[in-house]
């Protein structure tokens, strides 16, 4: 299986800030790496796929980058409604699996 | 919007089959890649299988041998079962579709709102 590593596990943040969270995959995948957003109790949403496709209807301060074994996400100007918890998946091969998630929370 | 509704009991008991049931609305099943994942409580995402709408299915070999993901066009459904379940299998159980962007490779597009699935007598 393609063990996919996030860092940083949590991390705290300001509305306004910019927020970067990375994503490494264990084996080079090409692009085909999706993010998604989960807030408690809700099911995950996807953000981006394709490593750099945005999503219908998500905010354009949201946006992927990288290929073969190293992604980003990045929020721009970060906003109350986006801390959450966000997974990375590859969907190179089966199993698809997801990194262990990044939790955004308020400084 | 394309609805996905899970169904299915909240609690198992040890040893018993765990059976859950995904109702699609608002578009054909007969396309797609439809998945099971699951969340263990407090964990991360783990997938579990889809099912192609021509019956083709792929499994997470971690599972594989517990494992069966059925579909019902007729009804625009599509059912898991995984057997033998332990307290290890206790998770919120979300229904997926995987929408296909590149040849076979599918990303999650639309998800059901998950159920809690307990594993206790």
């Amino acid at each position: 299986d393609i063990q996919m590593t996030q860092s940083p596990s949590s991390l705290s943040a300001s509305v306004g800030d910019r927020v970067t969270i990375t994503c490494r995959a264990s084996q080079t995948i090409g692009k085909y790496l999706n993010w998604y957003q989960q807030k408690p109790g809700k099911a995950p949403k996807c953000l981006v796929y394709a490593a750099s496709s945005l999503q219908s209807g998500v905010p354009s301060r949201f946006s992927g980058s990288g290929s073969q074994t190293d992604f980003t996400l990045t929020i721009s100007s970060l906003q109350p409604e986006d801390f959450a918890t966000y997974y990375c998946q590859q969907s190179y091969s089966n199993p698809v699996t997801f990194g262990g998630g990044t939790k955004v929370d308020i400084k | 919007q394309v609805p996905l509704q899970e169904s299915g009991p909240g609690l198992v008991k040890p040893s018993d089959t765990l059976s859950l049931t995904c109702t699609v609305s608002g578009v054909s099943i007969s396309s797609s890649y439809w998945s099971w994942i699951r969340q263990p409580p407090g964990r991360g995402l783990e997938w579990i299988g889809y099912i192609y709408y021509s019956g083709a299915t792929n499994y997470n070999p971690s599972l594989k041998s517990r494992v069966t993901i059925s579909v019902d066009t007729s009804k625009n459904q599509f059912s898991l079962k995984l057997s033998s379940v332990t307290s290890a299998d206790t998770a919120v159980y979300y229904c997926a579709r995987g929408f296909p962007y590149s040849g076979w490779t599918y990303y999650f597009d639309y998800w059901g709102q998950g159920t809690l699935v307990t594993v206790s007598s």
